[in-house]
């Protein structure tokens, strides 16, 4: 365990469907970020959080909406989305310092395919 | 900027013999490395890093890796290949100071055979 969960663990939506992502990190970490990891392809960064305020979004289509409440907790809210958004997606969490090594705590994934 | 290659997208062995998984990378600064692991349908696990201490890191289940300056190299290495060392294998570089983000390489398919 990493310290760091993911709910659902699987989630297969419509293309009209709204659904969320939970991502709850129980480290104390200052960060959070949303990857997305598709087949044969590097993992791609979508989102940064830092102490909750949004600081990346690169280029990331609309029908993908993050939301941090607070430093522990990340959602990733889904609409409308298009059969090649199925994928695997990765939260991960860190402690940001004045330091380089800002090693990132994964969690477990959720496996989203869209029909 | 800073990027990072892995040379080998797909690394066989066999159970026993060594491994060695091959990084380079490149940065305008002394960056941070890491190496993560990913199992099949599993997040990403920290197997080591390098943060301008030690040159040869070690990690967990017996991994190493070795940072060489004049190479721009990082090599993941484990003396003896364990069959659940079978998995997907990423080599890291921070991106730059204090924005946490990190550049992650292609990746490398270890395969061990029996």
């Amino acid at each position: 365990e990493t310290g760091v969960t993911q709910t659902p663990r699987h989630l297969v939506m419509g293309m009209t469907n709204k659904k969320s992502l939970k991502c709850e990190q129980h480290l104390g970490h200052n960060a959070m970020y949303w990857y997305k990891q598709s087949a044969k392809k590097p993992l791609e960064l979508m989102f940064v959080y830092n102490f909750k305020e949004q600081t990346e979004n690169n280029s990331v289509p609309s029908r993908f909406s993050p939301e941090c409440p607070n430093s522990s907790h990340l959602f990733l809210h889904l609409h409308t989305l298009q059969p090649e958004d199925s994928a695997l997606y990765l939260c991960a969490s860190s402690q940001l310092t004045s330091r380089l090594y800002n090693e990132q705590f994964f969690g477990p994934g959720t496996r989203l395919t869209v029909l | 900027a800073q990027s990072v290659t892995q040379l080998d997208s797909h690394v066989s062995v066999s159970e026993g013999t060594p491994v060695l998984l091959r990084c380079n990378y490149s940065s305008s600064y002394s960056p941070s490395l890491f190496w993560y692991v990913q199992h099949p349908n599993k997040g990403l696990q920290l197997l080591l890093k390098y943060t301008s201490a030690a040159t040869l890191v070690k990690g967990i289940n017996g991994f190493e890796a070795e940072f060489k300056k004049s190479e721009t190299s990082f090599h993941l290495t484990k003396p003896s290949a364990h069959m659940s060392d079978a998995a997907e294998y990423f080599c890291v570089v921070t991106h730059s100071s204090n924005t946490g983000k990190l550049i992650f390489g292609q990746g490398t398919t270890l395969q061990v055979k029996p």
